[in-house]
């Protein structure tokens, strides 16, 4: 049964500052990983899908890389802002057995930027 | 941008009662998925739906879940008889055709179930 991990539970940066989210999952046969973000109350808002072919993805100052045999990804966010604070998820994506995807979630990591 | 909706945002229910979460996936999307969140927990995924049936369904989704499209751009969740422990936040998910390519899940804002 796949397990996904994410370290640390939460963050605290100050503005301005590089930071590393970290995912792990136990089950390397994945079909994509994709990270989001969450804000208190509200729904998933998708910022990188990495397909398993892939090593990274970037979208603005955001990078995310996959490293499939090791069963890790990260999430690497550059010069960090107030607005960057909300508890990013990373989940994993398995092709079930009726041939649709399902996503498996790590529980988040939530961050704080301060101003 | 086209986006996935839910409603109601919040529903509050008695023990027992049966509820509809109801969702408008993307227009050009074909998979379907219903996921949950209970409060403080990881987000669970529940049912995908893909060609008018289930494609596949977790532990979670007993006999006293259904879903169901019942016209071209609804797809709706519903609890037949609700307990205390289905309170959460219920996430509602689209993707495009799946051919060996994968895409991306866009979510839905939600609906927060409160079983009382």
């Amino acid at each position: 049964k796949q397990e996904v991990t994410q370290i640390p539970a939460a963050l605290s940066v100050p503005e301005g500052e590089n930071l590393v989210l970290n995912c792990s999952f136990t089950d390397s046969a994945i079909y994509n990983l994709q990270w989001f973000r969450q804000d208190p109350g509200k729904g998933l808002t998708s910022l990188l899908l990495i397909q398993s072919s892939q090593r990274e993805q970037t979208s603005g100052r955001l990078n995310a890389s996959l490293d499939k045999s090791s069963g890790r990804s990260t999430l690497y966010i550059a010069a960090s802002q107030p607005g960057d604070s909300a508890t990013y998820l990373c989940a994993v994506g398995t092709i079930t057995q009726g041939g649709s995807e399902k996503l498996v979630f790590g529980k988040g990591t939530k961050l704080t930027v301060n101003p | 941008e086209p986006e996935v909706t839910q409603t109601p945002s919040h529903q509050v229910t008695q023990m027992g009662q049966e509820v509809i979460l109801r969702c408008v996936p993307i227009s050009n999307h074909l998979y379907f998925y219903w996921y949950r969140q209970i409060l403080g927990q990881k987000v669970e995924f529940l049912v995908s739906f893909y060609n008018n049936e289930i494609s596949e369904k977790s532990e979670i989704f007993d006999d006293q879940f259904s879903v169901e499209r019942p016209d071209g751009s609804n797809f709706t969740l519903k609890i037949r008889s609700t307990k205390l422990e289905d309170s959460a936040m219920y996430f509602c998910a689209s993707s495009e055709w799946l051919t060996g390519t994968s895409y991306e899940q866009y979510f839905g804002p939600g609906t927060r179930l409160t079983v009382t």
